[in-house]
């Protein structure tokens, strides 16, 4: 059975730092992994999309890398702001239509 | 383009009653899947409907049941509510483009 792991649970950041959010998974064979940010109350917001067959993916500020083989993904996001408060949470997929597992998430505070 | 969206967006319930929840997904999109998300944890797999069947069924009692129409929306009825079935309610719909799920904002449900 897929287990996945956030660690930290809670990040809290002064604003322009750097943040490394980290994601484990105990079964290597999946299909792709993606990471999802959730405002409080709110629904989930895509952010990255990797294939299983892909190290990494890049957008804007956002960078998140894949190990298949470790089971490990890290999402970083670069010169932190305010804004980017909430809660990321990483899931991935064995099946390529197949359920996602989450992990429990990351809250993140960025003080001004 | 409208993405997933799902109603109503919150709801109180007794113990004993039943709900309905409601899913639109994106635009062409013909896979809706289900997620229930507790407070403080990350979603939960409730199950899948493709071409109008439930193709794969997380870990959920029968009290849990939905429905597909031909226009690809969706319902997830909620039978006997518990109080431990107060949580957010997720609907995603599948991306055929790169596999990925865009996610609704959820329905908030209180049993009470």
């Amino acid at each position: 059975k897929q287990e996945v792991t956030q660690i930290p649970a809670a990040l809290s950041v002064p604003e322009g730092e750097n943040l490394v959010l980290n994601c484990s998974f105990t079964d290597s064979a999946i299909y792709n992994l993606q990471w999802f940010r959730q405002d409080p109350g709110k629904g989930l917001t895509s952010l990255l999309l990797i294939q299983s067959s892909q190290r990494e993916q890049t957008s804007g500020r956002l960078n998140a890398s894949l190990d298949k083989s470790s089971g490990r993904s890290t999402l970083y996001i670069a010169a932190s702001q305010p804004g980017d408060s909430a809660t990321y949470l990483c899931a991935v997929s064995s099946l390529s239509w197949g359920k996602f597992q989450f992990g429990a998430g990351t809250q993140v505070v960025v003080t001004p | 383009d409208a993405g997933v969206t799902q109603s109503p967006t919150h709801l109180i319930k007794t113990r004993g009653q039943q709900v309905t929840l409601r899913c639109s997904p994106k635009s062409g999109h013909d896979t809706v899947s289900w997620y229930q998300q507790a407070l403080g944890q990350g979603p939960q797999f409730i199950f899948q409907y493709y071409e109008e069947e439930e193709r794969q069924r997380g870990n959920f009692p029968d009290r849990f049941s939905g429905h597909q129409f031909p226009n690809y929306s969706s319902e997830l009825n909620v039978n006997a509510l518990l109080l431990g079935d107060s949580a957010l309610y997720l609907c995603a719909s599948f991306e055929q483009s790169n596999y990925g799920y865009t996610f609704g904002s959820g329905t908030r449900l209180t049993v009470v």
